[in-house]
């Protein structure tokens, strides 16, 4: 599985918004970015994925760079509850199983 | 529509007794997972199912472990003899595709080997 490099920890207020990089340089082609995010004591959760072009949902949105050689996980506006380590992960189509990192511890002030 | 539930919520077992752990997929989901998460790192696949078939299990240790997903009912994930240092957080997974699907997890079993 490709490789993907996130910051260990990163720390943001509540109520503004929250840039979560990740670098993947040796991502191929038929590789899906996907993040996941584990709440303490939880399982972890779906958040969103994509291939080429950005996407949105509920949650948050997904920037790919041109060259999908990183990415950007924004969440808009945070909250207290966004605290969470969040897991940026290449997928190949084919793949039948996620391969987690350590992802992004992040932390949210009041 | 429940999610994917794990029973028990916490288990505690004296070293070299059997625990067993429970993963009821999400309705209509016919493919799962499980993980094991050690205290302070990240989440280490273990073992991929279909019903009553194992099709990956390259993260499974070699000795003890086992895992089963019966026709009917629950997937199970078996360790025999339990040492200190299978004490972790253990998470199933399902999804309704095998490929490419997001995937469904539960709140986990915390296993405390004494």
């Amino acid at each position: 599985d490709a490789k993907t490099t996130q910051p260990n920890s990163m720390e943001s207020n509540e109520e503004e918004p929250v840039h979560l990089p990740c670098n993947h340089s040796t991502i191929s082609g038929t590789d899906y970015i996907h993040w996941y995010r584990q709440l303490p004591s939880q399982g972890p959760e779906y958040v969103i994925h994509g291939l080429t072009s950005n996407v949105n949902n509920r949650m948050a949105s997904l920037a790919i760079a041109e060259d999908r050689k990183s990415s950007t996980l924004i969440l808009h506006r945070a909250t207290l509850r966004d605290a969470a380590v969040y897991y940026c992960i290449l997928r190949d189509q084919g793949a039948q199983k996620l391969v987690f990192g350590q992802g992004t511890r992040l932390t949210i002030n009041p | 529509n429940a999610g994917v539930m794990q029973n028990p919520r916490h288990l505690v077992r004296r070293r070299g007794q059997e625990a067993r752990l429970r993963c009821s997929p999400m309705k209509g989901h016919s493919h799962v997972y499980w993980y094991r998460q050690l205290p302070e790192e990240g989440l280490k696949f273990m073992v991929y199912l279909q019903k009553e078939n194992i099709i990956d299990e390259s993260g499974m240790p070699k000795e003890r472990f086992s895992a089963e997903f019966p026709k009917e009912g629950p997937s199970i994930l078996r360790i025999q003899q339990v040492v200190r240092g299978d004490s972790a957080a253990y998470f199933c997974a399902s999804s309704i595709f095998a490929t490419n699907e997001k995937l469904f997890f539960g709140s986990g079993t915390q296993l405390s080997v004494l």
